[in-house]
């Protein structure tokens, strides 16, 4: 079983739709959670930053992280064109190792 | 501006050949590190650094190798002992251990 699940998708919604995506972890010691945004063929870019359980937002984005299930989201509102990339998950415990999902596809149609 | 450069974008070599890949920061960050990433998987830590003249091997260390002479140069150097290199390789950095990870763009190694 691998550390951190992610649905690979891939997700198709028409603009201005709400994008979900989540990822569970089996390791409870995971108290740094990231989301990342990536291009094709570009390097992943960091979206949301989170330390230990509760809700983040940041513009059209927000992050959860809910530590008794070990399961994380990350919801894109009004969402466009633009916004269609791979999201990766990752989180680490208390050191540098950061563990990634393997990502979900999403294609925003105009 | 700031940021992590990585060169080149794409790189072609033949089976038995090393090749190294550049990677560059201007952010005045510490930790450096370098993944590996494959189609439908995570990415994989290769080594990390995290002061000048001190780097550790990661997950999957084995045919790779690492220098860190200065503090903006990380680059790694890809040997023919590697039995699977051609992947997307990418450079990130950090203030320290424990902070968020920044990526620089990514180079494509094909290796024929």
């Amino acid at each position: 079983q691998k550390e951190v699940e992610q649905d690979p998708g891939p997700l198709s919604v028409p603009e201005g739709a709400i994008v979900s995506l989540n990822c569970t972890y089996s390791n409870s010691a995971f108290q740094y959670f990231m989301w990342y945004r990536q291009y094709s063929r570009k390097g992943p870019e960091l979206l949301m930053y989170t330390y230990s359980s509760g809700n983040k937002e940041d513009g059209r984005f927000t992050a959860q992280v809910d530590k008794s299930s070990k399961y994380i989201s990350l919801f894109i509102r009004d969402s466009q064109p633009s916004d269609s990339a791979t999201y990766l998950c990752a989180m680490s415990a208390s050191d540098y190792k950061l563990s990634f999902g393997a990502g979900t596809t999403v294609t925003v149609r105009a | 501006d700031g940021g992590i450069t990585q060169s080149p974008k794409y790189l072609f070599r033949k089976e038995g050949q090393n090749v190294t890949l550049s990677c560059e920061q201007n952010l005045n960050h510490d930790a450096m590190y370098w993944y590996r990433q494959d189609p439908g998987q995570g990415l994989r830590l290769i080594y990390y650094s995290q002061i000048v003249n001190d780097f550790q091997k990661g997950d999957i260390a084995e045919g790779y190798s690492v220098s860190r002479e200065k503090k903006e140069s990380f680059p790694l150097t890809v040997t023919s002992a590697q039995k699977n290199p051609t992947a997307f390789y990418l450079c990130a950095s950090s203030i320290s251990l424990l902070y968020e990870q920044y990526f620089g763009p990514g180079t494509r190694l094909t290796v024929t």
